[in-house]
């Protein structure tokens, strides 16, 4: 594909509930970044890999979340006992290197806990 | 602790100019980005600066200044589709780190 993917785009839940959402990066990018954005804000940062692993994960709000990046590629957050205060847009990014390690945004997963 | 300060609301019009300040203080400096948002998408990126100037990119250009902790994204000649949010951001440590983000300036362009 041409640019980074999320599904699905909306996702309506209720309190309690365990979801999963999927980031698809520009391929052969090797960095990928989870950052949350709520209404008026910035993007906040949650956590980011580089391959496989997790390089840095120290914006992840509680324990409740968590996030996978198996084979290198596509990345899954997972929200367990998710709260009203996790609504958001969860916005996916990736990046290759090169000048200035320019991150390239997916169109993010609205979550609405209700 | 990181701090990017930029205003919540501009307003300009149609064919003029505008300018975006952005200040930060952050624990170290790799380089500022501009990021523009149209509501409901995503960010889309506009320009990178790591050493002081100006970067100049068609209508779009942004500055630096890392003595004084301050850029600021310099858009000419106005669209109605400029109407947008601009994003500040900092990557403090070198690498593929994070980018650290200020709130947003949503600009509205008015006829």
């Amino acid at each position: 594909g041409a640019g980074v993917s999320q599904t699905p785009s909306n996702k309506v839940t209720e309190k309690g509930k365990y979801v999963e959402l999927r980031c698809d990066p520009i391929s052969g990018h090797t960095a990928l970044y989870w950052y949350r954005q709520s209404l008026g804000q910035g993007p906040e940062f949650l956590i980011y890999f580089q391959g496989t692993g997790a390089a840095d994960d120290s914006g992840l709000p509680n324990d409740r979340f968590f996030a996978v990046r198996p084979e290198g590629s596509v990345s899954t957050l997972k929200i367990q006992r998710t709260e009203r205060g996790d609504s958001a847009v969860y916005l996916c990014a990736s990046t290759q290197g090169g000048p200035g390690n320019t991150q390239y945004f997916g169109p993010g997963t609205r979550l609405t806990v209700l | 602790g990181q701090n990017i300060d930029q205003p919540t609301e501009m307003t300009a019009t149609e064919g003029a100019i505008v300018q975006i300040n952005c200040t930060y203080q952050t624990s170290g400096f790799n380089g500022l980005f501009w990021y523009q948002q149209h509501a409901g998408e995503a960010p889309t990126f506009l320009s990178y600066n790591v050493l002081d100037g100006l970067e100049e990119k068609g209508r779009f250009s942004s500055f630096l200044s890392r003595s004084k902790g301050y850029s600021y994204l310099l858009l000419k000649e106005l669209q109605m589709k400029d109407s947008a949010s601009y994003l500040c951001a900092v990557r403090s440590l070198p690498g593929n780190t994070p980018l650290v983000f200020g709130k947003g300036t949503r600009l509205s362009v008015i006829a």
